[in-house]
């Protein structure tokens, strides 16, 4: 199984949106609504933002918000903060009943 | 509070296994999965399987499949990952996650080296 495919990095100033995307499959992403997205800080254990695409667990700011469209996942990080920065991951069930993460993108607050 | 701990660091050689625990708590353990996931200095998460701690079940990533071991004892609320012929290509934080990945444990460093 291979990893999802993210971009290495992505940037903006406080108070952008960005969006990182997560593509995959017709038989992970494209397949399944169970993708869902990490942020992890260095040296620490990776949080769950997103889960089942668009929804967020409770605590997480609304400013984060996902989304499909076929075989690519998104996440839209909306007004931007500095404690935003960090390294972001997407992962997704398999047809496999397996699951698989995302390269990884590393996420500068400019 | 919902909680997994990991146990401790742990240096092996190449060629040993290692057996890393995850003891959950504040929850009803044979409800959830339990997932495996490492990271390589550096790297990116990757998913090693899970095992459904009601029945014993378990999926394996292909990548790991013949060398990683998952087993539960629901007596002590308790996951394990067992990784045998180690390299020093594992050295790495394992971590556990209850299915939905909304909860992790600390993590454990497992260094190979000779």
């Amino acid at each position: 199984q291979s990893a999802l495919t993210q971009p290495a990095s992505v940037s903006g100033s406080p108070g952008q949106s960005i969006t990182i995307s997560c593509t995959g499959t017709s038989s992970d992403v494209g397949a399944y609504n169970y993708v869902s997205w990490y942020q992890q800080h260095p040296g620490k254990a990776p949080n769950l933002m997103i889960y089942d695409v668009t929804n967020r667990p409770s605590g997480v700011s609304n400013r984060f918000s996902g989304s499909k469209s076929g075989n690519t996942a998104s996440l839209t990080i909306s007004g931007l903060q500095a404690e935003d920065e960090g390294d972001y991951y997407c992962s997704s069930y398999t047809s496999s009943s397996t699951w698989v993460f995302g390269g990884g993108t590393k996420l500068t607050v400019l | 509070q919902v909680q997994l701990v990991q146990s401790g660091a742990e240096v092996k050689k190449p060629g040993a296994s290692v057996k890393v625990s995850c003891k959950a708590s504040g929850y009803t353990f044979n409800g959830y999965a339990m997932h495996w996931v490492r990271q390589a200095p550096g790297q990116r998460l990757e998913w090693m399987g899970w095992i459904n701690a009601g029945n014993g079940n378990t999926e394996y990533s292909q990548k790991f499949q013949g060398r990683v071991t998952i087993t539960r004892d629901t007596s002590a609320s308790t996951a394990y990952m067992e990784l045998s012929s180690l390299r020093s290509e594992d050295t790495a934080v394992y971590y556990c996650t209850r299915n939905g990945m909304d909860v992790w444990g600390q993590g454990t460093t497992v260094t190979v080296s000779s």
